[in-house]
């Protein structure tokens, strides 16, 4: 069955970048879109973007200019890194599959989440 | 900006019927999906294009969708319904989740 893991880093500076990766089991990350969704304490689930192994991605209006998402088909993972983060940025990571670009099957597998916090 | 509303919250009786609304300007121009989240837990895909249950899911879960508004039914509500549950949708590419509702079994 799919299976997915993010790992990276509990703790980052402000003004520094947050890096993530989602090991993915199960299926080549070659088919299907991924994506990342975060969750702030307490709060509501927020989509960050989702990409394509071949490149294409698309991203939140509002934290474009600050995220980059990528893809290592080699090792079937693929990574998250958002720019200049502040306390905003506090939240737990998901990493999910999205079958397809159209979204009509929603996000269908996510991982256990990661949580991430950011302070000096 | 495009917006998803839900009601912060629902309560419900084991045994009876809960209803959670979901309502956005472009809802209606494209699929809507449902996810349960337990306390705790990752979000589960309850439903996808607006009324189809994933494998496993019980049937006691249904989805509809009329104009811009989205429902998600939980018939027969059962003491582990108990969770949070986001409304999803997509404004062209940009995906967007509602403001999630707390559904409590008295």
């Amino acid at each position: 069955q799919v299976q997915l893991q993010e790992s990276g880093p509990g703790l980052v500076k402000p003004s520094e970048t947050l890096s993530l990766t989602c090991t993915v089991s199960g299926v080549s990350i070659n088919t299907y879109y991924w994506s990342w969704i975060r969750q702030p304490a307490g709060k509501g689930l927020e989509w960050i973007g989702h990409m394509y192994s071949s490149g294409s991605t698309y991203y939140n209006p509002s934290l474009k200019s600050r995220v980059t998402m990528s893809a290592d088909t080699s090792k079937n993972h693929f990574s998250l890194k958002l720019s200049s983060v502040t306390a905003a940025d506090t939240a737990v990571y998901y990493c999910a599959r999205l079958p397809n670009t159209s979204g009509s099957y929603g996000f269908d597998n996510w991982g256990q989440g990661t949580l991430v916090t950011v302070s000096s | 900006s495009y917006e998803l509303t839900q009601p912060p919250s629902v309560s419900v009786s084991p045994g009876q019927t809960a209803s959670i609304t979901c309502s956005g300007d472009k809802l209606g121009d494209k699929y809507a999906c449902w996810y349960q989240q337990r306390p705790g837990q990752s979000p589960v895909l309850v439903i996808y294009q607006d009324s189809k249950r994933p494998s496993g899911i019980p049937e006691r879960f249904s989805g509809s969708k009329s104009g811009n508004t989205a429902t998600l039914t939980i018939s027969g509500t059962q003491a582990m319904d108990e969770a949070d549950y986001y409304c999803q949708g997509w404004d062209t590419s940009t995906g967007l989740f509602g403001t999630g509702t707390k559904v409590t079994v008295l």
